[in-house]
């Protein structure tokens, strides 16, 4: 089984600032997938991945697939309160599946101060 | 369009009882996902079903722990003889199709054995 590590585990910001977090696998994802989770709510996806060297914008969230596809990070530009959350990548048709079983990483749990 | 149910969405049960979560997945979705979420482990897979089929099971406790999805009605995961260690965030996750494709979650349950 893939494993995914995300770092830092832990991420406590003030408003305005930008950060990034970064997951990262000793093997090739087949395709990544990034979620936020807030308290008490499931996950939601926020993007999809899946060519080598992707770059993808969602807003102020920019999100990026390594070139050999083993590494993936999410960067956030002046951060603000809303963005508080977990932070989770995922690798979709984990095990070389071919349905959409997900394999998640420890998460990033982020704190934005006002 | 609801999204995904699940209820209840907190459940108390002494060790020893039943558990019974239920998961109504988005309408037209045919394909749940049950994952557990623990503080220490992120969140696992438990489950993939298809409308009265089990797909891949390979994340479920081999005892006390059973889901089905019938042919009408919400999936169901079923814990018996609940212990301490089965406290956890469950959630579900429904998609249109089995291949890969975005699934989306509900808010989850919380079941806190006392």
């Amino acid at each position: 089984t893939q494993l995914l590590e995300q770092s830092p585990q832990f991420l406590s910001i003030q408003e305005g600032e930008n950060l990034t977090v970064y997951c990262n696998s000793s093997s090739v994802f087949s395709s990544l997938q990034w979620y936020r989770q807030e308290p008490g709510e499931g996950p939601v996806l926020l993007v999809t991945v899946v060519t080598g060297g992707e770059v993808k914008k969602l807003k102020r969230l920019t999100f990026q697939f390594g070139d050999a596809r083993k590494d993936s990070s999410l960067h956030i530009t002046a951060a603000q309160p809303g963005d508080t959350g977990l932070y989770l990548c995922a690798e979709a048709n984990a095990g070389g599946t071919s349905y959409g079983k997900l394999t998640f990483g420890q998460g990033t749990i982020l704190t934005v101060h006002p | 369009n609801a999204g995904v149910m699940q209820n209840p969405r907190h459940l108390v049960r002494r060790r020893g009882q039943e558990a019974r979560l239920r998961c109504s997945p988005m309408k037209g979705h045919s394909h749940v996902y049950w994952y557990r979420q623990l503080p220490e482990e992120g969140l696992k897979f438990m489950v993939y079903l298809q409308k009265e089929n089990i797909i891949d099971e390979s994340g479920m406790p081999k005892e006390r722990f059973s889901a089905e999805f019938p042919k009408e009605g919400p999936s169901i995961l079923r814990i018996q003889q609940v212990v301490r260690g089965d406290s956890a965030a469950y959630f579900c996750a429904s998609s249109p199709t089995g291949g890969y494709t975005e699934a989306f979650f509900g808010q989850g349950t919380r079941l806190t054995v006392v």
